[in-house]
């Protein structure tokens, strides 16, 4: 079954204490994302990545950080997490051609953030 | 830049009875892609459906269907005959050919109460 897994679904930290959120995806998928959703604001992307080694920011790279050491994977670092980091994030993969030809998108289930 | 305004907010109706999200678009590509997602109250994003720009046919899935119109920049998104399970939020997306960011318009709440 093709699926984005997001982990943990569910935290709540401290400020400025250094979390990962992984997420992995089984369709060997070029292009993810990563997006975060607020109360009025609907999802704004942070970061994406075309493919291994190939990251670039997003709207709203501030405070974030990736990596994609491996195709399947791209996790999302709070090096120092914020309260307004207090978020809904969702990772997303597509096909590479389907980045440039709009394809389908597939989210993750979302990750609960809450920075105390 | 590409923008996508989901100006209802928030939307309650009756079981069965039929509604409308709107969704109108900007952009100045030629080539682009929208889309439809479900937001149920558990949280994940469902795909609904994507339109080309190059494609202006309406389409309809069961109780849903689309209307793209190019001249007016609008993806409206109508559900006959509601039911409770239709209640979660609702976002237009855009995607212009060759980037790669998803613009999402900030969300149609819609409550379908019995």
């Amino acid at each position: 079954e093709a699926q984005v897994t997001q982990n943990p679904r569910y935290l709540i930290t401290v400020t400025g204490k250094k979390l990962t959120v992984t997420c992995s995806q089984n369709m060997n998928h070029e292009y993810m994302s990563w997006y975060r959703q607020d109360p009025g604001l609907g999802l704004r992307q942070i970061y994406y990545s075309m493919n291994v080694e190939v990251t670039d920011k997003g709207d709203v790279p501030e405070g974030y950080k990736v990596s994609r050491k491996e195709k399947r994977n791209f996790p999302l670092i709070l090096e120092s997490p914020s309260p307004n980091q207090t978020s809904l994030y969702f990772c997303a993969s597509s096909s590479r051609t389907g980045a440039i030809s709009g394809n389908t998108i597939y989210f993750g289930e979302g990750s609960w953030l809450t920075v105390v | 830049a590409q923008k996508v305004t989901q100006a209802q907010t928030e939307i309650s109706v009756v079981e069965k009875e039929d509604v409308t999200l709107d969704c109108v678009y900007e952009t100045r590509d030629t080539t682009y892609y929208l889309f439809w997602y479900k937001q149920p109250p558990s949280g994940e994003l469902v795909f609904l459906i994507r339109r080309n720009s190059f494609d202006e046919q309406n389409e309809i899935s069961g109780r849903y269907s689309w209307n793209f119109q190019k001249s007016t920049s609008s993806f409206n998104f109508t559900i006959t005959a509601s039911q409770v399970v239709d209640s979660a939020v609702y976002f237009c997306a855009l995607r212009v050919s060759g980037y790669s960011t998803l613009t999402f318009g900030k969300g149609t709440m819609l409550l379908v109460s019995p």
